[in-house]
């Protein structure tokens, strides 16, 4: 079955370090794939998403680029902020799994001042 | 206001005693989802469903039971709780299912004594 893989955490960064955040997964035919961002005591939020392969998704300074080559959804900021504290959710939805999302463990990224 | 909500936001019962978690959407979303949020576990799919009277299982859908009778609400009922279903419980929905962004509530923090 599908499954996402995430880069265990916890991350911890000094405010305007570079951040990526690894996300590999295994799907069959060809998936849509999301980060989400879970703040404290929120629910998840989407972040960025990307439909096909080459797609580059972005959003609030972060980006992802879908490479089918290496099955990797890889999370990346140029310059983190204390507020990107949060825990971030790589996960992958496609047609051949009845609508439902697959979801990775969760990366905890803090940001030190 | 437009949006998911989820009511109540925390509760605490005991071993036992039956608990309903409501969930509310106002979009008419087709699919809606029930997760559970644990430490070590990430995100874990309790049930889904993809329209009015249609239901389905996920991961974890034991001790649990939902339904469906109105587009909007997509109650969840634990029908005898345990410890173990002491959890972060998240309602989500989604447009179509397969490719689209999931909306979260703010979820419900249970806790089984």
């Amino acid at each position: 079955g599908d499954s996402v893989t995430q880069m265990e955490g916890p991350v911890t960064l000094s405010e305007e370090a570079f951040l990526t955040i690894n996300c590999t997964y295994t799907a069959t035919g060809y998936p849509s794939l999301f980060w989400y961002v879970q703040y404290p005591g929120e629910g998840l939020q989407l972040l960025l998403k990307a439909t096909k392969a080459d797609d580059k998704g972005s959003n609030k300074g972060f980006e992802a680029t879908y490479r089918k080559e290496t099955t990797s959804f890889h999370l990346e900021k140029g310059s983190v902020q204390v507020s990107d504290s949060a825990v971030y959710f790589c996960a992958l939805s496609g047609y051949t799994n009845a609508g439902k999302s697959t979801f990775g463990d969760g990366t905890t990224l803090t940001v030190k001042p | 206001d437009a949006g998911i909500t989820q009511s109540p936001r925390y509760k605490i019962t005991e071993t036992g005693r039956q608990v309903t978690l409501m969930c509310h959407q106002t979009w008419s979303h087709s699919y809606m989802f029930w997760y559970r949020q644990d430490l070590g576990h990430g995100l874990r799919l309790i049930y889904y469903s993809a329209a009015a009277d249609i239901t389905d299982k996920g991961e974890v859908p034991d001790g649990y039971v939902v339904s469906r009778s109105k587009t909007e609400n997509f109650p969840l009922t634990l029908e005898s709780a345990t410890r173990s279903q002491t959890s972060v419980y998240f309602c989500a929905s989604s447009e179509s299912g397969y490719t689209d962004t999931q909306y979260f509530g703010p979820g419900t923090r249970l806790t089984v004594l």
